[in-house]
C-alpha cells in the first residue's frame, strides 16, 4: 500500500512560473525524501528532510514538513521545461537501512 | 564510477515463463533493495539484502525471491510470470544506512 499520497496527481505550469507538491502520509516517519523521474526511468533523489527538520533548501527547491499534520511539500521555484517529470514523496519509516515507500506521484508538466 | 548498473534494460516474457533480473551496485554500496513500479504508479518495495541476505520484504508473494552476491550485486527473480507482474523493476543500493541511489531500471512486459 501506498505510504504518501501526492497532490495534485497532474500540474501544469509555464516556464518561469513555481510548481508546489503537496505529500500526505499515514505513520510516523524518520525522514521524508522527494524524487524526480523523468519518461519512467530511474529515481533521482531530490532532497531529504528529518522529522525535527521543518524546511529545507536546495538549489531552486524547498521542502517544508508537517509531522503534526503528516504532510511535506515541495516547491520549485522558476521552473524550466526541464522540470518536466513526475516527483515523487517517499518515507523512510526504519531507523536503519532505507526501505522507502513511495506515493503514486505527480506529474509535472512545464511549458516552455 | 558507475553508478547503479540493471540488466537488461527491455524484457518479454509469457506468462509462467521465469524471469532473473540482475543489479549492481553503485561502488561503496552493500545494500540492494528492488522495487516494482506499475505505470503511472509509484515504486514498490520488494525486499532488501546486505550482508547476502534478506533483511526485509515488503508486500509481495514468494513467487519474487532474490540473491545477494559477495560482491553486493543482486538478482531479482520472479516465477510463474503473471500478466500483472509487468512492470518497471527499479534497483537501488546505498552505503549502509547512506542515501539510496536508483539504477535506470529493467522494464518486464508479459504477455
Amino acid at each position: 500500500s501506498q505510504q504518501g499520497e501526492e497532490d495534485p496527481q497532474a500540474l501544469s505550469i509555464q516556464e518561469g512560473e513555481n510548481a508546489t507538491m503537496n505529500c500526505s502520509y499515514k505513520t510516523s516517519i524518520n525522514n521524508l525524501q522527494w524524487y524526480r523521474q523523468n519518461s519512467g526511468r530511474g529515481l533521482v533523489h531530490l532532497i531529504l528532510i528529518r522529522s525535527n527538520e521543518r524546511e529545507k533548501h536546495s538549489g531552486r527547491l524547498r521542502v517544508t514538513l508537517d509531522t503534526s499534520k503528516k504532510s511535506s511539500s515541495l516547491l520549485i521555484t522558476a521552473s524550466r521545461a526541464a522540470d518536466t517529470a513526475s516527483y515523487f514523496c517517499a518515507t523512510d519509516t526504519s531507523t536503519g537501512r532505507r526501505a522507502l515507500t513511495f506515493g503514486s506521484g505527480t506529474r509535472l508538466q512545464v511549458q516552455p | 564510477d558507475a553508478g547503479v548498473t540493471q540488466s537488461p534494460t527491455h524484457l518479454i516474457k509469457t506468462r509462467g515463463q521465469q524471469v532473473t533480473l540482475r543489479c549492481s551496485p553503485k561502488s561503496g554500496h552493500d545494500t540492494v533493495s528492488w522495487y516494482q513500479q506499475a505505470l503511472g504508479q509509484g515504486p514498490q518495495f520488494i525486499f532488501q539484502y546486505y550482508e547476502e541476505e534478506e533483511r526485509q520484504r515488503g508486500n509481495f508473494p514468494d513467487r519474487f525471491s532474490g540473491h545477494q552476491f559477495p560482491n553486493y550485486s543482486s538478482e531479482l527473480n520472479v516465477n510463474a510470470l503473471l500478466l500483472g507482474d509487468s512492470a518497471l523493476y527499479l534497483c537501488a543500493s546505498s552505503p549502509g544506512t547512506g542515501e539510496a541511489f536508483f539504477g535506470q531500471g529493467t522494464r518486464l512486459t508479459v504477455v
